[in-house]
């Protein structure tokens, strides 16, 4: 069993939907990560949190809100999605940034649909 | 080009042989090699994790890196048909920790 838990599995919301999802980790790592899926593709790098602090942000459009309320939680808050936002989001956490801990390891995501 | 290249497959082998899964990549900075594996629907899960050049083994499986020319290697021993799954090659460098991923190959173990 994975030792970062996201919540919830699935997600249908409409349009003008607000939601959130959530990630927690037990491992007392101290980075954590967004990531997005689309079927068949690697994932794409969202939002990084090192030490409780954002350090990335990849261009995501501002629709996508990522929270971090202490190391061992982290939200995605999502408003006002369009459809080709539907994909497996993923949280992932690591030791520490980069190398040589920062091997990351995943939640078993959740699965949003925008309709 | 892509930083780093991976066959999508799908790979389709006998159960009991050996399979090997690649990835070629162009920048010579990246020195922090990992391998994941991907059940479909869950998230990926860490096999392997090499540093530089070499090779690095884990019950049946092995990874190894040639610096040289730019071309990492996975190798599952024994395949068994709950090893079918996608295989993620990804890669970062001392400069840039951002992991750079393949497009991920499907594995197939046939019983």
């Amino acid at each position: 069993d994975t030792e970062v838990t996201q919540t919830p599995k699935h997600l249908v919301m409409g349009m003008t939907n607000k939601k959130s999802l959530k990630c927690e980790q037990h491992m007392g790592h101290r980075a954590m990560y967004w990531y997005k899926q689309k079927a068949k593709k690697p994932p794409e790098l969202m939002f990084v949190y090192s030490y409780e602090k954002l350090s990335i942000n990849e261009s995501v459009p501002s629709r996508f809100s990522p929270e971090c309320p202490n190391s061992s939680l982290l939200n995605l808050h999502l408003h006002a999605l369009q459809p080709e936002d539907s994909a497996l989001y993923l949280c992932a956490s690591s030791q520490s940034r980069g190398p040589p801990t920062g091997e990351l390891f995943f939640g078993e995501g959740s699965r949003l649909t925008v309709l | 080009q892509k930083e780093v290249e991976q066959d999508p497959g799908p790979l389709s082998v006998p159960e009991g042989a050996i399979v090997s899964l690649n990835c070629t990549y162009s920048n010579s900075a990246f020195q922090y090699f990992m391998w994941y594996r991907q059940y479909s629907r869950k998230g990926p899960e860490l096999l392997m994790y090499t540093y530089s050049s070499g090779n690095k083994e884990d019950g049946r499986f092995t990874a190894q890196v040639d610096k040289s020319s730019k071309y990492i290697s996975l190798f599952i021993r024994d395949s068994q048909p709950s090893d079918s799954a996608t295989y993620l090659c990804a890669m970062s460098s001392d400069s840039n920790y951002q992991l750079i991923w393949g497009a991920g190959t499907k594995l197939i173990i046939k019983p």
